[in-house]
């Protein structure tokens, strides 16, 4: 079946350790490609999105992605973590065509310590 | 400026009662979305409407579920004869643009406890 895989559901992580969060999706052709984030108590909100161009895309807050067509990925990075990332991180996937709908991920709950 | 708002923020309903929710997108806002998120889970797509007209509902779990936005600004997702599996949290989405690449910015939802 499609669908959006996000193999970490929990990370915990020391303050100033680099993130990698994964995320893989089975869709093939055009997609467009987001990460969102939810802190605790906030509404959902975009960190970063690719559609087209430069497969290295860089967010809010100093996230970056890369989109790697040939293994279906759009890996999430930070290279150095704050407390502030805490946090839960969700990769959606448009499928493009005529539906407008986002696909999520399960999430992946961060807690970073100081 | 002001964002997506949603009503209520919680409801408790008993099994078999009536629910309507609430969004109020952004202004201007042509596209809105509906989604569903269960514990643990990430949203699951509800149903998708480009200012009035409803294009795509293929995510209503049933007929139990009715969404509408009739002056293509507020809308209501409407859930009758409520199961205790529709206990999650409904969340609103609106988008500036009518294609796939805009980005949706989220309301705080709607926390559905039925018992």
């Amino acid at each position: 079946a499609q669908s959006v895989s996000q193999h970490n559901h929990h990370v915990i992580l020391s303050e100033a350790a680099s993130l990698e969060l994964g995320c893989n999706y089975s869709y093939g052709g055009t997609v467009n490609l987001f990460w969102y984030v939810q802190y605790p108590g906030q509404h959902l909100q975009l960190l970063l999105k690719y559609f087209s161009g430069d497969p290295l895309v860089k967010g809010i807050k100093g996230f970056e992605a890369e989109f790697i067509k040939s293994k279906f990925s759009f890996n999430l990075r930070k290279p150095s973590v704050q407390w502030s990332d805490t946090a839960e991180y969700f990769c959606a996937v448009n499928p493009g065509g005529a539906t407008n709908k986002l696909i999520f991920g399960t999430g992946t709950l961060l807690a970073v310590q100081p | 400026g002001a964002g997506v708002s949603q009503s209520p923020r919680y409801k408790v309903a008993k099994r078999g009662q009536d629910v309507a929710l609430r969004c109020d997108p952004i202004s201007g806002h042509v596209s809105l979305f509906w989604y569903q998120q269960a514990l643990g889970q990430g949203p699951e797509f509800l149903t998708y409407f480009q200012n009035e007209a409803q294009l795509d509902k293929s995510g209503l779990p049933s007929d139990r579920f009715f969404a509408e936005r009739p002056e293509g600004s507020v809308s209501t997702l409407k859930i009758q004869r409520t199961q205790q599996e529709d206990s999650a949290v409904y969340l609103c989405a609106s988008s500036l643009q009518a294609g796939g690449t805009g980005t949706q910015y989220f309301g705080p939802g709607t926390r559905l406890l039925v018992l």
